[in-house]
């Protein structure tokens, strides 16, 4: 059973800086299947990132996903006040089929 | 306008069941795989069911499978999800997504609905 880590669980930060999120996973992953999500208080889940690393429609491109293997990273290079969220990974795969991090709250410092 | 929208959630007692119903529009839903993903009070996302295009190929989380049915009628553009023998644990707000498939690439679940709660209570 894979399991995704995402460190740290809150991040604390101001407007205008970077913000870089971590997702790990116990086994490798496949790249072309790990996707980021956004979620909102009270909303449904927003994808960001799809294949790893290709930005989904009408997503900034102040948003990039990195990484292979086991170690994914999302980066938010300059923060704007509507990306204080929670951030999820999530990895396609054998078992469980569908597998999410649990999170990482970005939260204004 | 591209909209999933569910609905058919409330509050059940534990044994009971309940169908969720995840309407779409505004896209080709019978192109699309579909999934139900709940989330917990105050939890992250969890996985429970995903069927395909035609309705041949359904897979469920452990936690669910066989208790949960999932089905799909492309005719009227809806994803359903039958939840019998419901538990406490089971108590999520319900989202439904969507899936545009691939053999090579996953393309992540790009659409979601608003979600519909379900509450598993005496």
């Amino acid at each position: 059973e894979i399991v995704l880590t995402q460190s740290p669980g809150t991040l604390s930060l101001s407007p205008g800086e970077r913000a870089t999120l971590s997702c790990r996973a116990s086994q490798s992953v496949t790249s072309s299947y790990l996707a980021w999500y956004q979620q909102k208080p009270g909303q449904a889940p927003r994808l960001l990132i799809y294949d790893a690393s290709s930005r989904a429609t009408g997503i900034p491109d102040r948003f990039s996903g990195t990484g292979s293997g086991t170690d994914f990273t999302l980066t938010i290079s300059r923060l704007e006040p509507e990306d204080f969220a929670v951030y999820y990974c999530q990895q396609y795969g054998s078992s469980p089929m569908y597998t999410f991090g649990q999170g990482t709250k970005l939260e204004i410092k | 306008e591209v909209q999933l929208v569910e609905s058919g959630g409330g509050l059940v007692q534990p044994g009971g069941s309940l169908r969720l119903s995840c309407a779409a529009s505004g896209f080709t839903f019978r192109s699309f795989w579909m999934h139900w993903v709940r989330q917990a009070p105050g939890k992250g996302l969890v996985w429970v069911s995903r069927i395909n295009s035609d309705g041949s190929i359904i897979n469920y989380a452990d936690s669910v499978k066989g208790r949960f049915t999932i089905s799909r009628d492309n005719a009227k553009k809806t994803l359903y999800l039958q939840m019998n023998s419901l538990r406490a644990e089971d108590t999520a707000v319900y989202f439904c997504a969507r899936e545009l498939p691939d053999s090579h690439i996953y393309y992540g679940m790009d659409v979601w609905g608003q979600g519909t709660t379900v509450t598993v209570s005496s």
